[in-house]
């Protein structure tokens, strides 16, 4: 089946660790994005990337970081520097207009 | 500045209609989303308007009115399943390569018995 995975679903981690969340899509999507959802709050783009070895920021890039270096893969790395890192972190990819979701990663950071 | 508006709850009965509103006030207008977000879930896409007027899916119909920069969207003979949130995302003009979305906080959809 085609889609859209993120693991793992639930994550832990102590204050002051880097955590890296992994997103995979075997749908042949050129464009993928990170998103960040906060209770009671829209989703926030963190960064994008329309290709391959090429990203761009979105608007709350600080304190994480992405790498895309195959077209299947698209990790986000929540680093020490990111002052509120407990979230729930949601993948995308995009089909000509429309983006699609992967399940997403719930983090909390103690 | 960017600015999408949704009410944030709304309660309605099983069997009955509600209409969602969304306003937005934004620096160009290329596309408007809608999705559809139980709890804990991934968000799933539910319809998309990018000229003025209705589209039907079903028991979900979108609205959009740019000059007014307004949409709804409209659930019919609601069920209990359709309890969940409403996203309702904006692509603005100069970002159709990059598909970038703008989205309102959402609006929680509890459907009693």
């Amino acid at each position: 089946d085609g889609g859209i995975t993120q693991s793992p679903k639930y994550l832990f981690r102590k204050e002051g660790q880097n955590v890296t969340l992994s997103c995979e899509q075997n749908l042949n999507h050129d464009a993928m994005y990170w998103y960040r959802q906060d209770p009671g709050q829209g989703l926030r783009l963190i960064y994008y990337s329309q290709i391959v070895n090429d990203f761009q920021k979105g608007d709350i890039a600080e304190g994480y970081s992405v790498s895309r270096e195959k077209k299947e893969s698209f990790p986000l790395t929540v680093t020490s520097a990111q002052k509120n890192p407990t979230a729930f972190y949601l993948c995308a990819s995009r089909k000509r207009d429309t983006q699609y979701f992967g399940p997403g990663t719930r983090l909390t950071v103690l | 500045g960017q600015n999408i508006d949704q009410p944030t709850e709304m309660t309605a009965t099983e069997g009955a209609i509600v209409q969602i509103n969304c306003t937005y006030q934004t620096s160009g207008f290329n596309g408007l989303f809608w999705y559809q977000q139980h709890a804990g879930e991934a968000p799933t896409f539910l319809s998309y308007n990018v000229l003025d007027g209705l589209e039907e899916k079903g028991r979900f119909s979108s609205f959009l009115s740019r000059s007014k920069g307004y949409s709804y969207l409209l659930l019919k003979e609601l069920q209990m399943k359709d309890s969940a949130s409403y996203l309702c995302a904006v692509r603005v003009e100069g970002s159709s390569n990059t598909g970038k979305l703008i989205f309102g906080q959402g609006t929680t959809l509890q459907v009693k018995p």
